[in-house]
């Protein structure tokens, strides 16, 4: 199958600007996530989505920092405007279910590639 | 969800055994431990997962001790495309809460394999 898709793959831009990341999922899965990584660092949650309802973004910057997924399938992260600290490696996951009695059976995750954006 | 704590940096052989320790004392019965590793430039890829019980895939062994405080992950022959960071998460089973078994990922041990 077709793995976790994510465009573009890098993005320089200057601060204050505006930028804008995209991810396609596997197929057929509900849950998407988006992660932010820092150099040296693990990926941190920044937003999970379960079909097209937000089911976790406690750790999104909601000042500057949007997502959406329109019709439970692809999904947009958005920065308005940039700061030098977001920096980072930004990664779509996505899995087949968080709920139901095989929740662990499918809820192994697959990334994408990630985005890696540069603030100047 | 309980914390791990692993060593950030480790070497191995090529065609040897790589033993990856991890230590996560304060995990609670509901916890699983989980494995992703991270190759350069790459997204996360999950490698096993364990409650209590070793566990064996094609790609890796799981040992966890009796007490769950402490676990390791085991590439049988390690090879160069092993290279990589590998992450201990422990994490939540169920669906409930706020959670939703949502992966937290610390810093990882740097795996290198030499020739």
């Amino acid at each position: 199958e077709a793995g976790v898709a994510q465009s573009p793959r890098y993005k320089i831009i200057e601060k204050r600007q505006s930028v804008a990341f995209w991810c396609n999922p596997i197929s057929g899965h509900a849950t998407l996530y988006w992660y932010q990584q820092i150099l040296g660092q693990g990926p941190k949650l920044l937003i999970q989505f379960q079909n097209n309802g937000v089911v976790d973004d406690s750790q999104l910057p909601k000042d500057r920092f949007s997502a959406e997924r329109l019709k439970g399938v692809d999904s947009t992260l958005k920065i308005q405007p940039a700061k030098l600290e977001d920096s980072a490696v930004y990664l779509c996951a996505s899995s087949r279910r968080t709920s139901g009695r095989e929740w662990l059976v499918d809820n192994e995750q697959f990334f994408g590639p990630g985005t890696r954006l540069t603030v100047l | 969800d309980a914390k791990t704590t692993q060593p950030p940096s480790m070497d191995c052989a090529e065609g040897r055994a790589a033993n990856l320790p991890c230590n996560h004392s304060t995990i609670s019965g509901n916890e699983y431990v989980y494995w992703y590793r991270q190759i350069h430039s790459q997204g996360p890829q999950y490698i096993i997962h364990g409650l209590k019980n070793n566990e064996t895939n094609e790609m890796a062994s799981l040992i966890i001790t009796e007490d769950r405080k402490s676990s390791t992950l085991i590439l049988p022959h390690a090879t160069l495309r092993d290279t990589a960071v590998y992450y201990c998460i422990v994490r939540v089973a169920s669906a409930g809460g706020t959670s939703y078994g949502k992966l937290t990922f610390g810093q990882g041990t740097i795996l290198t394999v030499h020739p």
